[in-house]
């Protein structure tokens, strides 16, 4: 069955360092891959897509990858900030499933 | 205004209790969904409608009902609450492709006692 692998939190960084959560994915089909974002006492919010093999969604400075070879779309920001403090999801449709797929979520924490 | 509200933001409940989150959409989807939040474990879905008259059960529908009343309207029922239903509880909407957005109300706190 489809499946999102996210690594654990949490993550905890200083100010301006360099950011990768790792996420890969197991889906029959052709999946488009998301990152939700959670700040503190909100919802969900989408952070980035893609929906084809090499496309790359940013957006806020963040970045991820779709990488069909090696199933995963991790999420990259070369310099991250305390506002940045959240829990970040990844997660998967296929064309078949309209329903989202989601990794556990991985709670990051940034320091000044 | 938030595209997407749930009321209400908190509850607390007994045991045995029926309780009845709501959720209306302004963003004109026919697509909605309810997901349940505990720690570790992500978003699971409950149910899922994609239209007034096409409801779904989800990953973990045991113990819940839903509701489509219009468009915009999809509550969820709780008919007898117990301790292992308090967690945060998420409702969604987006459009019919499946590369859409699904754009998330701000969720309730429900405390079962």
């Amino acid at each position: 069955g489809n499946s999102v692998t996210q690594m654990e939190g949490p993550v905890t960084l200083s100010e301006e360092a360099f950011l990768t959560i790792n996420c890969t994915y197991t889906a029959t089909g052709y999946p488009s891959l998301f990152w939700y974002v959670q700040y503190p006492g909100e919802g969900l919010q989408l952070l980035l897509k893609a929906t084809k093999a090499d496309d790359k969604g940013s957006n806020k400075g963040f970045e991820a990858t779709y990488r069909k070879e090696t199933t995963s779309f991790h999420l990259e920001k070369g310099s991250v900030q305390v506002s940045d403090s959240a829990v970040y999801f990844c997660a998967l449709t296929t064309d078949s499933n309209y329903q989202l797929i989601w990794g556990a979520g991985t709670k990051l924490i940034i320091k000044p | 205004d938030a595209d997407v509200t749930q009321t209400p933001r908190n509850r607390i409940t007994k045991t045995g209790k029926r309780i009845m989150l709501e959720c209306s959409q302004t963003k004109g989807h026919d697509r909605m969904y309810w997901y349940r939040q505990d720690p570790g474990l992500g978003l699971r879905l409950i149910y899922y409608s994609f239209d007034v008259k096409d409801i779904n059960k989800g990953e973990i529908s045991d113990g819940y009902s839903v509701s489509r009343q219009a468009q915009a309207k999809f509550s969820l029922s709780l008919e007898s609450a117990i301790p292992n239903q308090t967690a945060l509880y998420f409702c969604a909407t987006s459009g019919v492709d499946s590369t859409d957005t699904q754009y998330f109300g701000p969720g309730t706190r429900l405390t079962v006692l």
